[in-house]
């Protein structure tokens, strides 16, 4: 059962910020929240992970709001490279449980 | 590193025959995953190893699956009695746990696309 709710597409112009939404109501405070993509024909990839603290890193950033029931993935300047689906995945900080992915938003990059 | 290896790329077979998937993980990886992927779905868990073991097996494991990674390195999955619904991709990623920290960063690969005739 996936843990996380995510609109199932969205379109983003190209040179623009997408900003994917994720709601992760029922997370718990020992879990992080990670963030994938997968473009079409490939294996998924990691994009970034975070507890509570916004993180930033040289693909993304990540909003994660003070309750934590929500985040933010932002691509600041999206390329039609970026057209993927994004898979908002929360999981606990003990490594030993799986990534389940649910499916994820479809970004659409359009020039 | 060359990244996740997975072989072969594509394989189509007929019902009821076997077949077998190899992946070869990032050498200094010490965890193997595999996933199943269908159309339209996020990828769904399989089973992992940390080094040679078997540490955990999804309820969509079923008998005619088993997976394998002897001496920790590559590892196989091998379908017995192939049937229509097991059509699909099929991936592997590795994993390590960084040092200081409690997650994992996994890396995939490109898949195997399995087409049952």
């Amino acid at each position: 059962d996936a843990k996380t709710t995510q609109p199932p597409s969205m379109d983003c112009a190209e040179g623009r910020a997408a900003n994917l939404p994720c709601n992760h109501s029922t997370i718990s405070g020992n879990e992080y929240v990670y963030w994938y993509r997968q473009i079409h024909s490939q294996g998924p990839q990691y994009i970034i992970h975070g507890l509570k603290n916004n993180e930033t890193n040289e693909m993304a950033s990540l909003i994660i709001t003070e309750d934590r029931k929500s985040s933010t993935l932002i691509l600041p300047h999206a390329t039609l490279r970026d057209t993927a689906v994004y898979y908002c995945i929360v999981r606990p900080n003990s490594g030993n449980t799986p990534l389940v992915f649910g499916k994820g938003t479809r970004l659409s990059v359009i020039a | 590193d060359t990244g996740v290896s997975q072989d072969p790329r594509h394989k189509i077979t007929k019902r009821g025959q076997n077949v077998t998937f190899r992946c070869d993980p990032i050498s200094e990886h010490n965890r193997l995953y595999w996933y199943r992927q269908t159309l339209g779905q996020g990828p769904e868990f399989l089973t992992y190893f940390q080094n040679e073991a078997q540490l955990e097996k999804s309820r969509l494991l079923s008998d005619r699956f088993s997976a394998e990674r002897p001496k920790g390195s590559f590892s196989t999955l091998e379908i017995q009695r192939t049937e229509q619904g097991d059509s699909a991709m099929y991936l592997c990623a590795s994993s390590s746990r960084s040092t200081g920290t409690m997650y994992d960063r996994y890396t995939f690969g490109s898949g195997t696309r399995l087409t049952v005739v």
